[in-house]
């Protein structure tokens, strides 16, 4: 079946610890994303990107680092610079960036607890 | 302000009831909408996409008035099953690509 998939399902970190978000995708779509949720609040950008090897910073990218080495991966590190670190995190693509018919889909998300 | 805002909710209904959801967009670049539905601890799924003045599937409608910068979506004879978090995207052009907004979201909680 074709889709995203989020790895792993709940993340536990401890203080000062860095950890890594999996996010696959095979819909051979362009552009990844990685969005924060917190309760009761919109989904918010923390990076994206357009094509592999390259990637743009969103609003609220300040302690997190992402990487796009293969086109279905788009990994999100997590850093310990990142001082709230708790919340759900989700992954999307998109076919193509530029075209306004296009949405994203996402995958089922990772919530991060801070220990 | 926020690039998209939407009534703060919840929204607490009967089944059978016609609900509406109004949001507002602040860009007025943005060039499509996006509803989407959420459900509690799970990922935004698509409900319908707004291109023009507006889009209707079965039980849901959505419009879209450009001159007002605001959209809002229809939901008649609500069901159960209709409880969830829906969230009002905008789309917008944004350094040499795209870019979607998310309003924080309205709570609807359908009872029997």
């Amino acid at each position: 079946d074709g889709g995203i998939t989020q790895s792993p399902k709940y993340l536990f970190r401890k203080e000062g610890q860095n950890v890594t978000l999996s996010c696959e995708q095979n819909l051979n779509h362009d552009a990844m994303y990685w969005y924060r949720q917190d309760p009761g609040q919109g989904l918010r950008l923390i990076y994206y990107s357009q094509i592999v090897n390259d990637f743009q910073k969103g609003d609220i990218a300040e302690g997190y680092s992402v990487s796009r080495e293969k086109k279905e991966s788009f990994p999100l590190t997590v850093t310990s610079a990142q001082k709230n670190p708790t919340a759900f995190y989700l992954c999307a693509s998109q076919s193509r960036l530029r075209d306004r018919a296009e949405t994203q889909y996402f995958g089922p998300g990772t919530r991060l607890l801070v220990l | 302000r926020k690039e998209v805002e939407q009534d703060p909710g919840p929204f607490n209904v009967p089944e059978g009831a016609t609900v509406a959801f109004n949001c507002t967009y602040s860009n007025s670049a943005s060039q499509s909408f996006f509803w989407y539905r959420q459900d509690c601890r799970k990922e935004p799924k698509l409900l319908m996409s707004v291109y023009s003045s507006g889009n209707e599937d079965g039980r849901f409608t959505a419009q879209l008035n450009r001159a007002s910068q605001y959209i809002s979506l229809l939901i008649r004879d609500s069901k159960l099953s209709d409880s969830a978090t829906y969230l009002c995207v905008a789309w917008s052009l944004y350094n040499q690509g795209g870019k979607l907004i998310f309003g924080q979201g309205t709570e609807l909680s359908v009872k029997p």
